[in-house]
Order: structure tokens, then sequence, then C-alpha cells
């Protein structure tokens, strides 16, 4: 499995974009990226997926280098209520694959 | 759509008893259910994976004789603590794969807390 690192803490304001970046140096050819957002005393959600390029959906944008070796999750005009923590998982496609949890980042949106 | 409950949300149990948690998926067939635990502060560390019809396959260093897992039907799985001690208190989370969903992307129930006194 491909361990990811992704830093430990971000401070942000409301507004603002935040961009997560997340590095996997050792992904192999058939793993996906997936990122996760999590409250406290909360199971975590789902945010966004992909592979390579770039990915967007109504709640983020995942952008993806061409060496994949690296990730980054972009969080347009965040609000208090996206302080959260995220978590980075570099997942196989291969049946149902066991998810890895790194310690993901602390983001806290200041008003 | 993916919906994952868990039941109870919250439980208080004395040092020696066994507590049953249960995880359903109300909306899809789980053939693969998974149970986590994640302790203050910390990340979401991965218990066991469980198979509809099968013995589960745990994470080395769980003891399966004390986190029973049973899957009994494709929209539930339960995780019991056999005689459970203080340090067996944290955040029980479990997860389920659809199989008409992709293996990457996993739901997730609300959590349960056991506090264990």
């Amino acid at each position: 499995l491909a361990k990811t690192t992704q830093p430990i803490s971000m401070d942000s304001y409301e507004g603002q974009e935040v961009n997560i970046t997340c590095s996997h140096n050792n992904i192999a050819t058939n793993d996906y990226i997936t990122w996760y957002q999590q409250f406290p005393s909360q199971g975590p959600r789902f945010i966004i997926q992909g592979y390579k390029t770039k990915v967007t959906n109504e709640v983020a944008s995942l952008f993806i280098p061409a060496d994949r070796k690296s990730s980054t999750l972009s969080l347009p005009r965040v609000s208090l209520s996206d302080t959260a923590v995220y978590y980075c998982l570099v997942v196989g496609n291969s049946g149902y694959s066991t998810l890895t949890f790194g310690k993901g980042t602390m983001l806290l949106v200041s008003p | 759509g993916a919906v994952v409950s868990q039941h109870p949300s919250w439980v208080i149990c004395k040092s020696g008893t066994s507590v049953k948690i249960e995880c359903r998926s109300l909306d899809f067939q789980a053939t693969t259910m998974f149970w986590y635990r994640q302790f203050p502060k910390q990340s979401l560390m991965l218990m066991a994976t469980s198979n509809e019809g099968s013995k589960a396959t745990y994470e080395q260093g769980v003891e399966k004789d004390k986190f029973l897992i049973n899957h009994a039907s494709l929209t539930l799985s339960t995780l019991t603590v056999t005689s459970a001690h203080p340090e067996d208190s944290s955040f029980y989370i479990c997860s389920a794969s659809s199989p008409t969903g992709t293996s990457y992307e996993q739901y997730f129930g609300p959590g349960t807390r056991l506090t264990v006194t």
C-alpha cells in the first residue's frame, strides 16, 4: 500500500480557497487517489476520487500531476463548516480494497 | 443513497461485560463491511474485514476472540467486544462496499462511542 504524507494542520479564513497537498511517491499503476472528510465523532465522508489530471465535483477539485506522485485537494471558498480532518488515501481498484488512513490534515477555518 | 447506520451511537458498559455494535447498510446490499477503531486525536485503524457468509479477516494485532464479527446478511454486520476493559474505550466505525459501487468508495457509518468503566 502506498504511504501518503500530508500536512498535519492548516489554517484558513472564510471565503478563501484552500489547497491541501498529499504526496504518494510509491503509488502503483492501478491505484486511485481518494479524499475523505471527517468531523469530530463522525464517520468519514467521501469527498472526491481521481486517477489523473483533474477531477471536479460540487464540493471540491482534485489535481493530479502526470507523475501521480502527489495530488492536491482544492476547496473553493471555504466556510466555518469545512473545519474538519481531511484524509488522502491511495486505494487499489482490485476487489474490495482496504483503506489505510494516515494522520490526515486538520483544517481550521476561522471567521 | 448508500447510507450506513450504526447502533448504538454511544454505549457505556462495565469492565468485564460484552457489548454488541450493529452496522447496517440501509439502501444497498453490502457483501463486504469493514470495522475501524479510532482513539482520540488519532486516525482510523482498520480492525477487520467482514464478508457476508464467511469468517472475518482480522488485521495484525487485533484479537479475533475479543472482537467477534458476524456478517450474517447482506445488510448487517455486528461487532461484539467481549470482556471489555477500559483500554477498549474508543470510537468504532464501520463501512460498507456496495457490489455495484467502486472498490475505492466506501460508505461509512456514523460511529459508536464505547466507554468502558
